[in-house]
């Protein structure tokens, strides 16, 4: 099994700053890497594929990269809306694609 | 509007079965790879299983032998039987259309708003 590990666990932002977030594979998994965000109380929601495509929708302040092993997403300017959790999942190996712990976004 | 809405879950006891349905508006599920994924109270994302439009099904080694994905084409609807419940099964389930399979990989891009099953005596 691919195992993807997130971190930090938990990351403190400010309204308007920049927020990195990584997401590491214990194997390649080339660019099958996706993200998604989920708020409280509500199912997750794909924000970006293909390590770098974001879905239909999804403002530009998102965007992806990486390949292989290491990933990123980066919100370029945090918004109210974006404060939840990130999840990274890899599905080189589908269908048993593997989801990261993932990372909590916080109001600093 | 592309919509999934689960259904069927509740409190069971140990061993009991229990079925979750999935109803889809908007796209039809047997032209569609359709996935259940669960989140345990607390935790992460963890993929349960997969329906291929031929048919085919494949299950996470958690629940391989005691779960079953179905669909029933004349209704739109996904289903997840699960029996042999465990407290370990507790979680909420989701359903999803899986666009990560070769060569699309293009995420999962439809959610449900879950079902909450909770295994417990």
């Amino acid at each position: 099994e691919i195992v993807m590990t997130q971190s930090p666990a938990t990351l403190s932002v400010s309204p308007g700053e920049r927020a990195t977030l990584s997401c590491r594979a214990s194997q390649s998994v080339s660019s099958n890497l996706a993200w998604y965000q989920q708020k409280p109380g509500q199912a997750p929601r794909l924000l970006i594929y293909g390590a770098s495509t974001r879905a239909t929708g999804i403002p530009a302040r998102f965007s992806g990269s990486g390949s292989g092993t290491e990933f990123t997403l980066t919100i370029s300017s945090l918004q109210s809306e974006d404060f939840a959790v990130y999840y990274c999942q890899q599905y080189n190996n589908w269908p048993r694609g593997t989801f990261g712990g993932g990372t909590k976004v916080e109001i600093k | 509007e592309v919509q999934l809405v689960e259904s069927g879950g509740g409190l069971i006891q140990p061993g009991g079965s229990l079925r979750l349905s999935c109803a889809a508006s908007g796209f039809t599920v047997s032209s569609n790879y359709m996935s259940w994924v669960r989140q345990a109270p607390g935790k992460g994302l963890e993929w349960v299983s997969v329906i291929y439009s031929g048919g085919s099904t494949y299950y996470a080694d958690s629940v391989k032998g005691r779960f079953t994905i179905s669909r029933d084409n004349s209704k739109n609807t996904l289903y997840l039987q699960m029996n042999s419940l465990r407290a370990e099964d507790t979680a909420v389930y989701y359903c999803a259309r899986d666009r990560n399979y070769p060569p699309v990989r293009h995420g999962m891009d439809v959610w449900g708003q879950g079902t909450t099953v909770t295994v417990s005596s």
